[in-house]
């Protein structure tokens, strides 16, 4: 079964800081994985998607890289500012059609003033 | 661009009450699924369909059950609402195949009382 491991849990910064958010998962045969952010009695929100075959893809500020070996994912986000203020859950989808996401049980970020 | 829509946005039920909640996206995804979200847990998937007439139990289905007679629609319903189901309910949808992440609606927040 596929297990996926986000690290920090929570994390608190000041405005400004670049920061690192950790995903881990047990069984490197993935198809993508997929960023998502979810702001306090709301939806998720795609933020990144990353097909097994690359190794990053960038939005903004935002830049997921992706080293499937070795099982692991992260997201990196330069100049945090209050609004990115959100938990952010890391998902892997497993085999290309009928796959499921398995998630992660998120980081929670708050970025101060 | 409606994407996922989720209907109730809010809820509460009696113990053994009966509810459905409607899941409905218009960008002609093949696979709908039903995930709960409750502290601590994470997302866990509770039933999933992979095309019209078609469902299968995902990894908590008890108590549940779906039924997917239009592509574009998906529902879940509770027949005796227990209080172990008070979540919020999150519905996603995506391609059969491709390099594709998943769309999620903006979740039912269901409690039982």
């Amino acid at each position: 079964k596929q297990e996926v491991t986000q690290i920090p849990a929570a994390l608190s910064v000041p405005e400004g800081e670049n920061l690192v958010l950790n995903c881990s998962f047990t069984d490197s045969a993935i198809y993508n994985l997929q960023w998502f952010r979810q702001d306090p009695g709301k939806g998720l929100t795609s933020l990144l998607l990353i097909q097994s075959s690359q190794r990053e893809q960038t939005s903004g500020r935002l830049n997921a890289s992706l080293d499937k070996s070795s099982g692991r994912s992260t997201l990196y986000i330069a100049a945090s500012q209050p609004g990115d203020s959100a938990t952010y859950l890391c998902a892997v989808k497993r085999g290309s059609t009928l796959g499921r996401l398995y998630f992660g049980r998120g980081t929670q970020l708050t970025v101060w003033p | 661009n409606a994407g996922v829509t989720q209907t109730p946005k809010f809820r509460v039920l009696k113990t053994g009450q009966s509810m459905t909640l409607l899941c409905a996206q218009d960008m002609n995804h093949e696979y709908m699924y039903w995930y709960r979200q409750d502290p601590g847990m994470g997302l866990r998937l509770i039933h999933y369909s992979v095309g019209e007439g078609t469902t299968a139990k995902g990894e908590v289905p008890d108590g549940y059950n779906v039924s997917r007679l239009k592509k574009q629609n998906f529902l879940l319903g509770l027949e005796s609402a227990a209080p172990s189901q008070t979540s919020v309910y999150f519905c996603a949808s995506t391609f059969r195949q491709g390099p594709f992440g998943y769309t999620f609606g903006s979740g039912t927040r269901l409690t039982v009382v």
